[in-house]
């Protein structure tokens, strides 16, 4: 069974970081292109990052302040966000798969707040 | 790098069939053939019913089906059920290699 496990979450002011991780299992995490998707409260899905066949790709939404990048000896994803703004506030899904994603992890919320 | 366009609701009945349309551009949806359809509940994370515009993952119903015509995706609910009240969402490959999301759409069954 498919696990997605994320974490990494929590309330970080305006400018700071955070670094989220998906601990991933189940399957051949090293075979499968990832992404990450977040949701800010009461709105829609939105596609902040995806790791593929070694490139990364990113909306300009947060391109220059967050970064993509996995540990496939520990089956592990990341997100690195940096100079983060209010409109950051989301929960963050870790997804397998890039143009579709078959299986998504819980979520963690990241609040930018003072 | 814009929102696929969405309608805001759509409503049915119990056994009825419903269609929510999902329109981009010529650098998204009518140029891949790599649309998918997240239906997500409340608090919960989006899963997966249509991916490639038209196939249905394994055990997904059959009463869920996708299709396309030229810059608009749609996906087709027949015979609505109460536990299909829920959020839809569409998405698709893009030109610049990024995926984009659709504006959502409540689904609500009478």
């Amino acid at each position: 069974e498919v696990q997605l496990l994320e974490s990494g979450g929590g309330l970080v002011q305006p400018g700071g970081s955070l670094r989220l991780s998906c601990a991933a299992s189940g399957f051949t995490f090293s075979s499968y292109a990832m992404s990450w998707v977040r949701q800010a409260p009461g709105k829609g899905l939105e596609w902040v990052s995806g790791i593929s066949a070694g490139r990364t790709f990113y909306p300009d939404s947060v391109k220059g302040r967050f970064t993509i990048s996995r540990d496939n000896s520990n089956n592990t994803l990341y997100l690195q966000m940096n100079s983060l703004r209010a409109e950051d506030t989301a929960v963050y899904y870790c997804a397998m798969g890039y143009s579709s994603s078959s299986s998504w992890g819980q979520g963690t919320l990241a609040t930018v707040s003072s | 790098q814009s929102a696929l366009t969405q309608p805001a609701s759509v409503t049915g009945s119990p056994g009825q069939s419903i269609t929510i349309s999902c329109t981009g551009t010529s650098s998204d949806v009518g140029g891949y053939n790599y649309v998918a359809w997240y239906q997500q509940h409340p608090g919960k994370a989006p899963k997966l019913m249509i991916y490639d515009v038209s196939d249905r993952p394994s055990g997904v119903s059959n009463r869920f089906s996708g299709s396309k015509s030229g810059n608009t995706a749609s996906l087709t609910i027949s015979g609505l059920q109460a536990e299909d009240e829920a959020d839809y969402y569409c998405s698709s490959y893009t030109s610049s290699r990024i995926v984009v999301f659709g504006t959502g759409t409540k689904v609500a069954v009478l």
